[in-house]
This record gives structure tokens, sequence and C-alpha cells, in this order.
């Protein structure tokens, strides 16, 4: 069975500083693995996807993800913080069958200290 | 282009009624999806639909129906609601590529 896991429920940070949100994930083949980000009181919003192009994946707003097979994670990162980045974040892994379901982790809630 | 639209947007339920959340999407994409949104439990998968006409039971279906009469649209059904259902419902749509794309939600209050 398919499952992900995020290592820190809450992170703090200053801005300008780097972010480091943490994300493991379990399978048994070689995953689509996604980032989503979630602004309060507002809908899902695709930050960054792995489909086993390239293991280094960059997204939007510029957050960007490795995949690491020989240590099953999926780490989202960004070099400096910005304010606007204080929001829940999501990892997610999908099962690749015929139903193409996604598997969300609990959230990593981020705050941003000015 | 809209995306993935959901109305409506709030809704306060006593214990026992029914109602019916709208999903609509502009984008043509086969499968569509429905979730709750629980603090602390990330999203859980209530039912999805693999193309018009057909629907399959996720993580969490008991006490809810759905139907894909319209490829465009998805609708979730709650016959008799309870207080374990508060909360807030999310309708996707799957891409090309995987990715799923979101509505804005329903915040569901049943008292």
């Amino acid at each position: 069975a398919q499952s992900v896991t995020q290592l820190d429920s809450h992170v703090s940070v200053s801005e300008g500083t780097p972010v480091l949100l943490r994300c493991n994930y379990s399978s048994s083949y070689s995953p689509s693995l996604f980032w989503y980000v979630q602004h309060p009181n507002k809908g899902l919003q695709l930050l960054l996807k792995y489909t086993s192009a390239a293991t280094l994946v960059k997204g939007i707003n510029g957050f960007e993800a490795e995949f690491k097979k020989s240590e099953t994670s999926f780490h989202l990162t960004k070099p400096s913080a910005h304010m606007s980045d204080a929001a829940e974040y999501f990892c997610v892994v999908s099962p690749m069958d015929s139903s193409y379901k996604l598997i969300f982790g609990s959230g990593t809630r981020l705050l941003v200290r000015p | 282009n809209a995306g993935v639209t959901q109305t409506p947007k709030f809704r306060v339920l006593k214990t026992g009624q029914s109602m019916t959340l709208l999903c609509a999407q502009d984008m043509n994409h086969e499968y569509m999806y429905w979730y709750r949104q629980d603090p602390g439990m990330g999203l859980r998968l209530i039912h999805y639909s693999v193309g018009e006409g057909t629907t399959a039971k996720g993580e969490v279906p008991d006490g809810y129906n759905v139907s894909r009469l319209k490829k465009q649209n998805f609708l979730l059904g709650l016959e008799s609601a309870a207080p374990s259902q508060t909360s807030v419902y999310f309708c996707a749509s799957r891409g090309q590529g995987g990715e799923q794309f979101f509505g804005p939600g329903t915040r569901l209050t049943v008292l």
C-alpha cells in the first residue's frame, strides 16, 4: 500500500531564511508525487509534481523538491521565505492504478516570522 | 476558463436534513473526486468517478451518495445529515499529467 508521511506538523521560519518541509513516501514502485499549498479558507493549489522525468522538480513561487529514491523522500525547499508563503502544505502520492486517486499527507503548517 | 467550481460555498443544516453539493469543471476531464477535509487529517476521499455514468467508493463513503450524469458535473448528496459530516468538502478533477485541480470548497455545518 502506498502512503506518505509529513515529518513536521508545524515549521516556523523567519522571512528571508530557507524553508524545508519534509516528506517521506512508501511505494512498491516509482510513484507520482505532488506538493500542494492551501492558504487559509482557500482550495488547494498545485506547487509542483514529480512524474519520473527529472529528480529535481521546480515549481511555482520559487519552490522546488528533490526525489530521492534511496531515501524514499520528496522534501520541499525554498531558498528564501516570504510572508505570503505562510500556509499549509500537503505532500501527496498517486498510486498509478486505474482510479488515479491521491493519498494525502497530514499537512505541514508553515509560519513565517517577520 | 473557470476551472473547478463548487456550489454552495457555505451551508448550515440540521441533523436529518438532506442536501446536494454541486461540482462543475470546464476542462473536459474524465476523472472527478469528492474529498472532505477535517483538522489534522488532511484530505480523505469520499467518492470518485472515472467517467460519465460511473462512480466508485473512496476511503470514507458512508452517509454520502454521488452521481455523474454529465461529464462536467459531479454531485455529492447527503441523505440524512449528521454532525459528524460537519467538514469542508472539496471537489477535484484530474488533468492529463496526473495532477488534480481543486475547487474552492464548501463549508458545511450540521447542527
